[in-house]
Parts: C-alpha cells; sequence; structure tokens
C-alpha cells in the first residue's frame, strides 16, 4: 500500500489568513491526488482532482499543487464555512487516504 | 441532483454477516463505476472496494478481500456490499460513492459524490 501522511494534523488560523496543508506520499504518485473536505456530521466533498484542478463548484480561494510525492492544499483566504477535516487521497494504485488535517478558526 | 441512499446498517455479532444497500438517484447509475468508502468512528476513510458499470472490474482492500462481496443492478440502480466474517475492526459509517465521470465506467478513484452513510458496529 501506498502510504500518505498530513501535517500539521491540525491547525488554527484567522479569517482571511492564508493556510496551507502538506500531504506526503510514501512513493512517487505523479499528479494522482485529490484533496476532500469533510465538514462535522457531513460526508466528504471532493474540492481538487489530479492534484491541482479545481472541482466544478468548488471556490476559487481553493487550490492545490505538487506533483510525485509532496503535495500541498491552500485556501487563499479563510473563511468561516471552510472550517472541518481535509484528507488527501492518492490514486497511483489501490486508493489510500491521509490521515487528516483538522482546521480551526482562531 | 445526484443522491445515494445507504441502508442496511446495525448491531452485529462477530462473525456474523450483514448486507449493505445503496439506492441511487439523479443520473444514469448503469453508466458509472461505484464505491463503498467506510470511516472508523471520529477517524480517517478507508476505501473498501469499487466495480465498474458493468461489474466486469471489482477490486477490493486487503482488509476486506475474501470477506466482503461488492455487487450492482444496474435495473434497479442499486449498489450492494455482502460483508460476512465481520470484525470489531470492520466498525464504521459505510459510504457509498460515486465516480467523477463515466467516460471509462471503470473505477477511476475520484470519489465525487457520496451518500450520507450506514453505520455498521461489531460487537458482541
Amino acid at each position: 500500500d501506498i502510504q500518505m501522511t498530513q501535517s500539521p494534523s491540525s491547525l488554527s488560523a484567522s479569517i482571511g489568513d492564508r493556510v496551507t496543508i502538506n500531504c506526503q506520499a510514501s512513493q512517487d504518485i505523479s499528479n494522482f491526488l485529490n484533496w476532500y473536505q469533510q465538514k462535522q456530521g457531513e460526508a466528504p466533498k471532493l474540492l481538487i482532482y489530479d492534484a491541482s484542478n479545481l472541482e466544478t463548484g468548488v471556490p476559487s480561494r481553493f487550490s492545490g499543487s505538487g506533483s510525485g510525492t509532496h503535495f500541498s492544499f491552500t485556501i487563499s483566504s479563510l473563511q468561516p464555512e471552510d472550517i472541518g477535516t481535509y484528507y488527501c487521497q492518492q490514486y497511483d494504485k489501490l486508493p489510500t487516504f491521509g490521515p487528516g488535517t483538522k482546521l480551526e478558526i482562531k | 441532483e445526484v443522491q445515494l441512499v445507504e441502508s442496511g446498517g446495525g448491531l452485529v455479532q462477530p462473525g456474523r454477516s450483514l448486507r449493505l444497500s445503496c439506492v441511487a438517484s439523479g443520473f444514469n447509475f448503469g453508466d458509472y463505476a461505484m464505491h463503498w468508502v467506510r470511516q472508523l468512528p471520529g477517524k480517517g476513510l478507508e476505501w473498501v472496494s469499487g466495480l465498474s458499470w458493468s461489474s466486469s472490474g471489482i477490486a477490493y482492500a486487503d482488509s476486506v478481500k475474501g470477506r466482503f462481496t461488492i455487487s450492482r443492478d444496474n435495473a434497479e440502480n442499486s449498489l450492494y456490499l455482502q460483508m460476512n466474517s465481520l470484525r470489531p475492526d470492520d466498525t464504521a459509517l459505510y459510504y457509498c460513492v460515486k465516480e467523477r465521470r463515466s467516460e471509462s465506467g471503470y473505477p477511476e478513484y475520484y470519489f465525487a459524490s457520496w451518500g450520507q452513510g450506514t453505520l455498521v458496529t461489531v460487537s458482541s
């Protein structure tokens, strides 16, 4: 299995801040990486696919970058509705998810 | 609007079986690969199984291989997960998940639409 790690595991930021979450794969996965947002009590939502492509209807303040083993997810200006847990997921091999990053408002 | 409604979860003893169902609406179910993804209580996400539009392509996570069977009935817009020899570490919220696009009809692992999940608890 390809192991995914994320950092930080939790994050507290202020409204309007730029927020970055990192994701690392245990081996080269090219750009086969997705990002999801999960709000409390809800199912996950696909935000970014193929490492950097914004899913339809997702606000442009969300972005992703990276390839190979290192990836990042950025919120350019944090909004109150962005609180939740963010997961990366690889699909180079059978899919595996990162452990998640919990984002809170300071 | 895509809707995925899971059912069949509940409390079951270790070693017993359970069958989950998912009824889909709002899209051409027969064109899309579908998956089951689970979430352990208060924890992260684990892909369980996926199958192609025609059921010709099926994959399982190692943790469930040989115990779980995924299937679908395109005429009924339904996805199923037969879970046998259940263990306490199978306790989780099980989500029915739709692929992002239908071009290939095979699992590509873009988990675009999710149901609300059905809770499976394995305990004596």
